[in-house]
């Protein structure tokens, strides 16, 4: 199974701060990548899927890059309703997904 | 729009069978196939698996393999998952989400609210 390492497990911002959160997989996985936010109680919601494409709706301040083994999903200037948990997940083998990253205030 | 609506929550013994009910609308169902994901409380995603909306493919997480059904229902455009023999580290929210397939991409674009499967004795 490809495993999915993602870093920092949790990061304190403030708003207006850039933040880049990294994803790395076990082994190559293309651009099989999405990333997901998730506030309490809620379920997750995806912002970025094939490693760097924006879902409708999402604001432009999400970007994701990466491809292989190597990805990052950046917000460019926090806002205070992105404080919530961020995970990354590759469907390029057996789904999985990372850790999770808290982002804090 | 797009909606995935769950069952309501459940109280189960060790040893028992749970089955999770996701009714979807708003798209046409026999495009998409459902992927189940549940989160213990307080921890990470982990992905359980996944059906085509016609029951003709699944895809199963290793870990749960032998213990886990996944169904569909095309009349009633309705997704369910049954996990048997319950034990207590299964208590977690099981969510159900709209997977999209493609030669270039493969993820959960929507998701139902989520079901809490409680294992007490």
């Amino acid at each position: 199974d490809i495993q999915m390492t993602q870093s920092p497990s949790s990061l304190s911002a403030s708003v207006g701060d850039r933040v880049t959160i990294t994803c790395r997989a076990s082994q190559s996985i293309s651009n099989y990548l999405n990333w997901y936010q998730q506030k309490p109680g809620k379920a997750p919601k995806l912002l970025i899927y094939a490693a760097s494409s924006l879902q409708s709706g999402v604001p432009s301040r999400f970007s994701g890059s990466g491809s292989g083994t190597d990805f990052t999903l950046t917000i460019s200037s926090l806002q205070p309703e992105d404080f919530a948990t961020y995970y990354c997940q590759q469907s390029y083998s057996t789904r999985s997904f990372g850790q999770g990253t808290k982002l804090e205030i | 729009q797009v909606q995935l609506v769950q069952s309501g929550a459940e109280v189960k013994k060790p040893g028992a069978s749970v089955k999770v009910s996701c009714k979807a609308s708003g798209y046409n169902y026999i495009n998409y196939g459902i992927s189940w994901v549940r989160q213990v409380p307080g921890q990470g995603l982990e992905w359980l698996g996944w059906i085509s909306a016609d029951n003709s493919n699944t895809n199963f997480a290793q870990r749960l393999q032998g213990r886990v059904t996944m169904t569909t229902d095309t009349s009633t455009t309705t997704a369910y998952m049954e996990l048997r023999s319950l034990k207590s580290d299964d208590t977690a929210v099981y969510y159900c989400a709209r997977t999209v397939v493609s030669a270039a991409a493969d993820y959960f674009d929507y998701w139902g609210q989520g079901t809490l499967v409680t294992v007490s004795s």
